[in-house]
């Protein structure tokens, strides 16, 4: 089993859509948890970062994170073209420790 | 803009030759982490520096080894290249002001 799953994708969805982006973990000592954004031949971008449990909500994203079931979640509301991209799941044990990545989930808004 | 710039860009080497990615850092970020992400796949940590010295290494073999100087640029080197390891190759530097790691654009490497 692999650390960090996430669906591949990919998904589409209208403009204007909520998307529901999701990743399940297995390692409970996962403290922190970040949503990454990368457009193609690009390096990802630091959307969230959330620390333990509970919801951060910044402008249309609002990340969520369940450690009981081991489960985080990105909400992205009234979904842009521009949002078209893979979204990378992240976590770590420790502030400034390595990152554990999902493999990724595509994600395609269409006008 | 990302403050964390990467070269070159672009790579292709033979299988067996040795290569040498280049990083620069913003000034003051002490951390850098290298990440192996092939097509299709999240990044793979390969290893992590603190103010020059290695402190965390992920599952590669020694001939992925690295450098970190003072002036906040590091260097990846992999020796014995193999067809396997083409892939996009990022480094990122710790941003303690907002978490997370900053990420350059990559090197793309092609091992034929």
């Amino acid at each position: 089993q692999k650390e960090v799953e996430q669906d591949p994708g990919p998904l589409s969805v209208p403009e204007g859509a909520i998307v529901s982006l999701n990743c399940t973990y297995s390692n409970s000592a996962f403290q922190y948890f970040m949503w990454y954004r990368q457009y193609s031949r690009k390096g990802p971008e630091l959307l969230m970062y959330t620390y333990s449990s509970g919801n951060k909500e910044d402008g249309r994203f609002t990340a969520q994170v369940d450690k009981s079931s081991k489960y985080i979640s990105l909400f992205i509301r009234d979904s842009q073209p521009s949002d078209s991209a893979t979204y990378l799941c992240a976590t770590s044990e420790n502030y400034g420790q390595n990152f554990v990545f999902g493999p990724g989930t595509r994600l395609s808004v269409l006008p | 803009e990302t403050g964390v710039t990467q070269s070159p860009t672009h790579l292709i080497k033979t299988r067996g030759q040795q290569v040498t990615l280049r990083c620069s850092s913003q000034s003051g970020h002490n951390t850098v982490s290298w990440y192996q992400q092939a097509l299709g796949q999240g990044p793979q940590f390969i290893f992590q520096y603190y103010r020059e010295e290695e402190n965390g290494r992920g599952n590669f073999p020694p001939r992925f080894s690295g450098l970190q100087f003072p002036n906040y640029s590091s260097e990846l080197n992999v020796n014995a290249l193999e067809l396997d390891d083409s892939a996009l190759y990022l480094c990122a530097s710790l941003d303690r002001a907002n978490y997370g790691y900053t990420f350059g654009s990559g090197t793309r490497l092609t091992v034929v």
